[in-house]
């Protein structure tokens, strides 16, 4: 079946590092999104990606959608204590309105 | 505007019991959504609603029942609680995409 498969697991920077999450999907995505989910939180909706190669930024934050449209990734530069939390990418099912299947997620940690 | 609202935020339920999770969603989206959370799994789809008076199975619906009687709403029960049912529980409401989430209920069954 359709699978979107998300790494690392989890991350642990030192802050002012950079950090990269990655998304992939088994099947061609119409569009993907990101999601962000504060520790005891829940996801909030960040950005979505609907062109081949599209490139988005918001602040320190970089998204990439893939030529193939397989795969995306986050890229957050120098890192902040304010970043914390577990980065969710997600793409639509095939054909089926609304519903979204979610990557397992990365967990972000930043020492100060 | 509340957004998408859940209660309870938490519960402790014994083995057998049975509860409903109530869902409510004041941006008068058509789709609704019931997933869990665990730790490692990402969020799973439990049941969803692609408008009033209609329901569907996601990806793990068994032990599981939702009812869409009103647009706003969207419940989700449990008739027979078991210890895996122990998750935190997200309700998301959307009018395709993006999805919006309620804070969640923190479930426990003993």
């Amino acid at each position: 079946g359709q699978q979107v498969m998300q790494i690392p697991q989890y991350q642990h920077v030192q802050e002012g590092e950079d950090f990269t999450t990655y998304c992939n999907s088994s099947t061609t995505l119409s569009n993907i999104q990101w999601y962000k989910q504060r520790p005891g939180g829940h996801p909030v909706f960040l950005i979505q990606l609907v062109k081949s190669g599209e490139v988005k930024k918001q602040k320190r934050l970089t998204f990439q959608f893939g030529e193939a449209k397989k795969n995306s990734s986050l890229h957050i530069t120098a890192t902040q204590t304010t970043d914390v939390g577990t980065y969710f990418c997600a793409g639509p099912y095939y054909n089926q309105g609304g519903k979204l299947i979610f990557g397992q997620g990365t967990e972000l940690s930043v020492k100060p | 505007n509340a957004g998408v609202t859940q209660t309870p935020k938490f519960r402790v339920l014994k083995t057998g019991q049975s509860m409903t999770l109530l869902c409510a969603q004041d941006m008068n989206h058509e789709y609704m959504y019931w997933y869990r959370q665990d730790p490692g799994m990402g969020l799973r789809l439990i049941h969803y609603s692609v408008g009033e008076g209609t329901t569907a199975k996601g990806e793990v619906p068994d032990g599981y029942n939702v009812s869409r009687l009103k647009k706003q709403n969207f419940l989700l029960g449990l008739e027979s609680a078991a210890p895996s049912q122990t998750s935190v529980y997200f309700c998301a409401s959307s009018s395709g995409q993006p999805q919006f989430f309620g804070p969640g209920t923190r479930l426990t069954v003993l």
